[in-house]
């Protein structure tokens, strides 16, 4: 599965859009793009995935470029309660069981 | 709502103590999988059930004993333990294995002794 890059850390103010980026420049042709968060000690919860299109759901949205190498993850209106890790990871069909999360990006949402 | 549930969600335990880590699924699906994720390490995968049979045994010590009963119940038998051993464990589903998203139970913080 291709490597992904993340920011460390990033901040937002409640209210407004959440914008964390992800690159992928390795990524294959069939790898799908993942995103995951885990808010302190507790489970990875899913959020998004795709694979060439821009998809959206009650979550957030995924915005994949258009030569796959980056995408972002948007959080449109973020609360405190989005404060956790944000896991972006290309990911296979096929070795969708190996998944592995990097060090993430940490987003903090402040008032 | 993560359809995944998990019990205990925190237990301590001496090393010479027998426990057990149960998991629960109430979405339909066919795999099931445990995970340990520790402060320092990555998210490592143990176990992967699909069907009730067990499809990856990834190099665990024998004092982690899984069991399937049922393709929506998940065991972790837990015995001899080493403070090492301390870490979140997570349970997670997906629809079928390795082709499809993985959701996530809450975990259990296990602490050992």
């Amino acid at each position: 599965d291709a490597k992904t890059t993340q920011p460390t850390s990033m901040d937002c103010a409640e209210g407004r859009a959440a914008n964390l980026p992800c690159n992928h420049s390795t990524i294959s042709g069939n790898e799908y793009v993942y995103w995951y968060r885990q808010i302190h000690s507790q489970g990875p919860q899913y959020i998004i995935h795709g694979l060439k299109n821009n998809e959206t759901n009650e979550m957030a949205s995924l915005i994949i470029t258009e030569d796959r190498k980056s995408s972002t993850l948007i959080l449109p209106h973020a609360t405190l309660r989005d404060t956790a890790v944000y896991y972006c990871i290309a990911l296979h069909t096929g070795t969708a069981s190996k998944l592995t999360f990097g060090t993430g990006t940490r987003l903090q949402v402040t008032l | 709502e993560t359809g995944v549930t998990q019990t205990p969600r925190h237990l301590v335990m001496g090393m010479t103590n027998k426990k057990s880590l149960k998991c629960e699924q109430h979405l339909g699906h066919n795999a099931m999988y445990w995970y340990k994720q520790s402060a320092k390490k990555p998210l490592e995968l143990m176990f992967v059930y699909s069907l009730e049979e067990r499809v990856e045994n990834n190099s665990v010590p024998s004092r982690f004993s899984p069991e399937c009963p049922n393709s929506s119940h998940l065991f972790l038998h837990l015995h001899t333990l080493q403070p090492e051993d301390s870490a979140l464990y997570l349970c997670a589903s997906s629809q079928e294995w390795a082709t499809d998203t993985q959701y996530f139970g809450p975990g259990t913080r296990l602490t050992v002794l």
